[in-house]
């Protein structure tokens, strides 16, 4: 079984500071897992994904995160959030073409 | 590339109504996904397709909730009669090995 927690319902980052949202997994077997973000009254768009390799994956729109074993944690990060960047974060665990979501977290990024 | 399709992007319809959703995957990917995204949660896997058969329903409410995906293409998913927990919005993905790719969604009110 695989399943996925973010803990935070909701994140506040001013512009041009660090973004990190978190999530946590729990998986039987090695996890594949993914960041996805959705706008309002949009589909989901995928950011990133791991399945094996570096721990450090790199995604699209300066997203990346990073994939921590023993801590069992594959958190979003950003260098420097824009205010473009506020939307409705997903993580999602992977097993066998089969997505569990998290309940999402908010990001709101203030000029 | 194309991407996913969907149709109706809004429904409102009064409970116990019927209703049907449409979905057109992008051209070539097998495997295809129906979604449940109430408000405030993350989208729960109704179910997924492979060509046209059937791999995971166990999600989905058999006495009130129908899909089909002739040709192994498009699908629809059905909803017969409808109640006001069905709320929500609808999502379509597919995918080519690992990464799924949503439609629009199709957004429900049952009143």
């Amino acid at each position: 079984a695989q399943s996925v927690a973010q803990p935070e319902d909701q994140v506040n980052v001013a512009e041009g500071n660090p973004l990190t949202v978190k999530c946590t997994y729990s998986v039987s077997g090695n996890p594949y897992l993914f960041w996805y973000v959705q706008y309002p009254n949009r589909g989901l768009q995928f950011l990133l994904k791991y399945i094996t390799g570096d721990n450090l994956v790199k995604g699209s729109y300066g997203f990346e995160a990073e994939f921590n074993k023993s801590q069992t944690s594959f958190h979003l990060k950003k260098p420097s959030a824009l205010v473009s960047d506020s939307a409705l974060y997903f993580c999602a665990g992977s097993s066998w073409g089969k997505l569990q979501f998290g309940a999402g977290t908010q990001v709101v990024v203030t000029p | 590339e194309a991407g996913v399709a969907q149709s109706p992007r809004y429904k409102i319809i009064e409970k116990r109504q019927s209703v049907a959703f449409w979905c057109n995957p992008i051209s070539g990917h097998a495997t295809l996904y129906w979604y449940q995204q109430i408000l405030g949660q993350g989208p729960k896997l109704l179910i997924q397709f492979q060509n046209n058969g059937v791999v995971d329903d166990s999600q989905l409410p058999k006495d009130r909730f129908s899909a089909e995906r002739l040709k192994g293409v498009d699908s629809t998913l059905k909803i017969q009669p409808a109640k006001l927990e069905d709320s929500a919005v609808y999502l379509c993905a597919s995918s080519q090995q690992d990464r799924q790719y949503f439609g629009p969604g199709t957004r429900l009110l049952v009143l």
